[in-house]
């Protein structure tokens, strides 16, 4: 079966960085995405990766690794209102999107 | 600009009645899907429809209806509610199935 796992809650403090793992099995592989969710609202797209490395966006960056089947969401110099749910999604050989239960990230002052 | 609406916002339906959930996107997207979140769970998709005129059946297709008339319109239909079927109903489009997906603001459906 096709799996996406990623920790279900986390904890960071304002200003701090905090990495959010997401590690994935699926049926063929065509890029992976990480969205994220403010709680009663709509996820919003944040960053796709399809090839190995870094991406870097802003205070967002995010990995992959294919042979690994492993992806991390970087966040940097937080502020409060990113305190969300980060949602990692794989998009598998027939073109859908698997979705992982998603990261709730609490952000203390 | 509107991007993807979706209608009503939140409603509450007695077990054994019909409903159609109504989504339309203003971006001329070619691909459109309906997912379903509930608590603990990661979005499971519906139904989808890659271009107007086709539809096709995704994880938990069970109870639920879609039709594709136009490239606007891809409206959700729930035959005979269970309250199984309680959640948050996402749409969302992508301009082609190998983009980005973007959703609407959620239908919060509740069958008792």
């Amino acid at each position: 079966g096709q799996n996406i796992d990623q920790p279900t809650e986390m904890t960071a403090t304002e200003g701090a960085i905090v990495q959010i793992n997401c590690t994935y099995q699926t049926s063929g592989f065509n890029g992976l995405f990480w969205y994220q969710q403010h709680a009663g609202e709509a996820p919003t797209f944040l960053s796709y990766n399809v090839l190995d490395g870094l991406e870097e966006k802003g205070r967002f960056s995010s990995f992959l690794s294919r042979s690994k089947g492993y992806s991390y969401l970087l966040l940097k110099e937080l502020q409060m209102k990113d305190s969300a749910s980060y949602l990692c999604a794989v998009r598998d050989g027939n073109y859908q999107l698997i979705w992982g239960a998603g990261t709730k990230l609490i952000i203390k002052p | 600009t509107a991007g993807i609406t979706q209608a009503p916002t939140s409603q509450i339906l007695a077990a054994g009645r019909s409903m159609t959930l109504r989504c339309t996107q203003d971006m001329r997207h070619n691909a459109m899907y309906w997912y379903r979140q509930d608590l603990g769970l990661g979005l499971r998709l519906i139904h989808y429809s890659n271009t107007a005129g086709t539809t096709g059946k995704g994880e938990v297709p069970d109870g639920y209806s879609v039709s594709r008339a136009n490239t606007d319109d891809f409206p959700l239909t729930l035959a005979s509610a269970v309250p199984s079927q309680t959640s948050v109903y996402f749409c969302a489009s992508s301009p082609g199935t190998a983009d980005t997906q973007y959703f609407g603001p959620g239908t919060r459906l509740t069958v008792l």
